[in-house]
């Protein structure tokens, strides 16, 4: 069965600590994507990236930056936390093609951030 | 740029009873459009897609759905509910670049299934 796990489903930070989120994925998916999900914004597309050590900037990308070493694992990374970054966190993947070929995402169970 | 309204933010329904989600979509070309589902602590599933030809789709859970291009809408249905229903649903829209889809989501329906 095909596979995104994120590694921390709760964390408790407090502001402006350095916080990573992981992301992890076993179906050989070139594409992975993190969102944020808040009550009644739905999901908004933080970064996403097309190949190992490539990334591109989403809707929100502001107070976030990810890191893409491996093919597998994707990272979010909160340079100093706050307040308005408690949300939950998505991670996706997908493989890499176009048109009507292109191929949906799959996304793991979220990292629930909360900064106090 | 693409966008997705989804006008309900809560919907009730008796279980049993027909279910239609409403979804309203802007993109400047043929649209990819998904519905996906978030069960309570849980990620989101695939429930259907819309690429191309056939504009009613069929999806996992006995959901379907019907793309028209004329009033630019993506509406999810299913004919009787099951209290399983209850969730969250996402309907999103496909930019298509060059590696693949990067969605756009509306801001969700939840749904409450009444026993």
């Amino acid at each position: 069965d095909v596979k995104v796990t994120q590694s921390s489903r709760y964390l408790v930070k407090r502001t402006g600590e350095k916080v990573f989120l992981e992301c992890v994925q076993d179906m050989d998916h070139e594409n992975m994507f993190w969102y944020r999900q808040d009550p009644g914004l739905g999901l908004r597309l933080i970064y996403f990236s097309y190949d190992v050590k490539m990334k591109e900037k989403g809707d929100i990308p502001e107070g976030y930056s990810v890191s893409r070493e491996k093919k597998e694992r994707f990272s979010l990374i909160l340079e100093s936390a706050s307040t308005n970054q408690t949300s939950m966190y998505l991670c996706a993947s997908s493989l890499k093609s176009q048109g009507a070929g292109a191929n949906v995402l799959t996304f793991g169970a979220g990292s629930r951030l909360t900064v106090l | 740029a693409q966008s997705v309204t989804q006008p309900d933010i809560h919907i009730t329904v008796s279980e049993g009873a027909s279910l239609e989600l409403r979804c309203n979509y802007s993109y400047g070309a043929t649209p990819y459009l998904f519905w996906y589902v978030q069960s309570p602590g849980q990620g989101l599933q695939l429930l259907l897609k819309y690429f191309s030809g056939d504009t009613l789709v069929q999806g996992i859970k006995g959901f379907e759905a019907e793309f028209k291009r004329s009033q630019s809408s993506f509406n999810l249905r299913k004919p009787s509910v099951h209290w399983s229903d209850a969730a969250e649903y996402f309907c999103a829209v496909a930019a298509i670049w060059g590696g693949g889809n990067k969605l756009t989501f509306g801001t969700g329906t939840q749904l409450k299934v009444e026993l």
